[in-house]
């Protein structure tokens, strides 16, 4: 167990809706970063969070924004979801000093229909 | 552009049969290699981080190295336990420290 959760573990839904999936970090963790992970494909780095504010965007689709809350959860939006959307969307965490490892939640399941 | 290449793609042993997994990099101004592990459906674990060449670190079966432009995976006598995808993460001296991540090896390991 890492010490990231994330929920909804699984979540189906229909094209054309919008979805929020959710990360705690680690105990002490400023950083969250957002990962995609296709079938049989590597992980896609889509936005990093570092104390509330935006650090750094990777292949984020306009349909996709996040933040991070005071506590220090964060929200992944996705909406107008289109069948290529499924996928694995994990969350991981890293400590506030070097080297900064990445801690991984067991992530979402995501299906579109 | 950061780059982190592993290879091969996939790997299949006979349980107990050595092998190493590469990953090479070409990131702007190395601050840590990282290495994970990752069972299907499940998160990435972390395993290793290494700095500066020449850096090894073991943990159960597993041996990691890095050099100026590459790092090995060293499995010893792999067990079906072991079977699972690597994956090799390198962060940059940029701004924000950028981590790239390589597509991961698979490791099958038969009994």
């Amino acid at each position: 167990d890492s010490g990231v959760t994330q929920t909804p573990k699984h979540l189906i839904t229909a094209t054309g809706q919008r979805v929020t999936l959710r990360c705690s970090p680690r105990s002490g963790d400023l950083s969250v970063y957002w990962y995609q992970q296709s079938l049989d494909q590597g992980l896609q780095f889509l936005i990093q969070y570092y104390n509330g504010e935006e650090r750094a965007k990777g292949n984020i689709l306009e349909r996709f924004s996040a933040q991070q809350f005071p506590d220090l959860h964060s929200e992944l939006n996705l909406s107008s979801l289109e069948l290529g959307d499924s996928a694995l969307y994990f969350c991981a965490s890293s400590p506030p000093q070097g080297p900064y490892e990445q801690y991984f939640g067991p992530g979402t399941r995501l299906t579109v229909t | 552009e950061d780059q982190v290449t592993q290879s091969p793609e996939a790997l299949r042993l006979q349980e107990g049969e050595s092998s190493s997994l590469n990953c090479s990099y070409t990131v702007s101004g190395l601050r840590g290699l990282f290495w994970y592990r990752q069972d299907p459906g499940k998160g990435p674990e972390f395993l290793f981080t290494l700095y500066s060449a020449g850096e090894e670190k073991e943990k159960e079966r597993l041996k990691a190295k890095l050099t100026k432009k590459e790092s090995f995976l060293h499995i010893t006598a792999p067990k079906p336990e072991d079977s699972a995808t690597y994956l090799c993460a390198a962060r940059n001296s940029g701004g924000y420290q950028k981590v790239t991540f390589g597509t991961g090896t698979k490791l099958q390991v038969i009994p």
